[in-house]
Formats: C-alpha cells, structure tokens, sequence
C-alpha cells in the first residue's frame, strides 16, 4: 500500500463547476500538506501549501487538512479550461531523514471543458 | 534565465548504454533533488544532495549514480540502462531543505529501446 493514495482520475467537468480532488495518507508522521499543478510536459508547480490540520484559501483555491483522518482535500471554484492540469498532492515530515523529502500521490488529471 | 534547468529534455537510448543528465540551479538554493515520474505520473524521489553532500537515498539500483560538484549543480548518470530506466527524471531545488520553497526543471524524458 502506497503511503499516499490519490483518485487519478481522469476528471472531466464543464468551465464554472467546483471540483474537489482528495488524498488519503498512511503516514502519521506527515505535517506539510502541498498540492501541485503540472502542466503537459511541464515539471510541478507549488499551487497551496498548509502545515498541520485546518484550511487555507487562495483565491479560487481552498487547500483543508485533517489530520484526524488522514485526508486532505483541494477545491477548485468556478474552474476555467486553464485549470486542466495534473494536480498532485504531496507531503512532508519534519527534519530527519524527511529532510526536504517530498511523498507524492499519484496524481489527478483534471479537464475542465469550455 | 530559467531557475532549474536540466539537459538534455529528450533522451532516446538503446539497452545496455550509459548515459547522463545534468542539472543546474540559478536561484542560490543548498539543496538539490533527482525525483522520478513514471507513466502513471506518480513522483517519486531518488536523491538529494545539501551543500554537495548526499543526504536523500531512496532505494534505487546502484546503476544510478548522483553527482554535485557544486550546490548550483546536480548530474545523473545511469549506467546499463534498462527498458525500466524509461521515465521523466525531474532536477528540483530548495533552500536548507525546506519542503515550502521547491523549483521544480521542467524534466527529462529518457525512452530506453
């Protein structure tokens, strides 16, 4: 079992839907929460970054974390065809041999249709 | 001016040969990583060197070898190459590690035949 389990979709949606994209994780010891975009032929980009359990929100995006079952969520508002992208969950633990080690899930694909 | 920058983006090979990809880093960061994309897109990491020093050593066959003459550079080189060897191989940087600050390059594709 992968310490980071995520639906990889595809997820197909018309322009203006709300999408939300989970992930599930084993390790207790994760306390960095990241969800990336990756563009076709494109490395990953940082899109929302939360440490520990609560939500966070960044314009279209909200990041929420909980810690209690191991699950996190991103949600999309009103998704435009620029948002169709890959989008990966990926998290952390603190120092040690996590140092800077970033524990991906597989990745969602994501298309958004005008 | 591109921050993470790798070569060669394409990498078309034949079993049994050795080949490398280089990496380079323009942002200052300390620490420098070699992740793997199969695929599925599933990332995972390889290596990561901080200051030149190999911190990061996942379980990866000896046939890859990770070297950083300097913290703005990090190389890969892949010795017998396998049809398994066949995968993106992304270069990223951060400052002391920190999980926060990632500039991912935009990958190198390697097809082994």
């Amino acid at each position: 079992q992968k310490e980071v389990e995520q639906d990889p979709g595809p997820l197909s949606v018309p322009e203006g839907a709300i999408v939300s994209l989970n992930c599930t994780y084993s390790n207790s010891a994760f306390q960095y929460f990241m969800w990336y975009r990756q563009y076709s032929r494109k490395g990953p980009e940082l899109l929302m970054y939360t440490y520990s359990s609560g939500n966070k929100e960044d314009g279209r995006f909200t990041a929420q974390v909980d810690k209690s079952s191991k699950y996190i969520s991103l949600f999309i508002r009103d998704s435009q065809p620029s948002d169709s992208a890959t989008y990966l969950c990926a998290m952390s633990g603190r120092g040690g041999t996590s140092y800077g080690k970033l524990t991906f899930g597989q990745g969602t694909i994501l298309t958004v249709h005008p | 001016d591109t921050a993470v920058s790798q070569t060669p983006k394409y990498l078309v090979t034949q079993m049994g040969n050795d080949k490398s990809i280089k990496c380079e880093q323009n942002l200052g960061h300390d620490t420098m990583y070699w992740y793997k994309q199969d695929s599925k897109k599933f990332l995972k990491i390889m290596f990561s060197y901080n200051n030149k020093e190999l911190i990061i050593n996942e379980t990866v066959p000896n046939r890859f070898s990770p070297k950083s003459p300097d913290k703005a550079h990090l190389n890969l080189h892949i010795n017998s190459l396998e049809l398994g060897d066949s995968a993106v191989y992304f270069c990223a940087s951060s400052q002391g590690g920190n999980n926060y600050g990632y500039t991912f390059g935009s990958g190198t594709r390697l097809t082994v035949v």
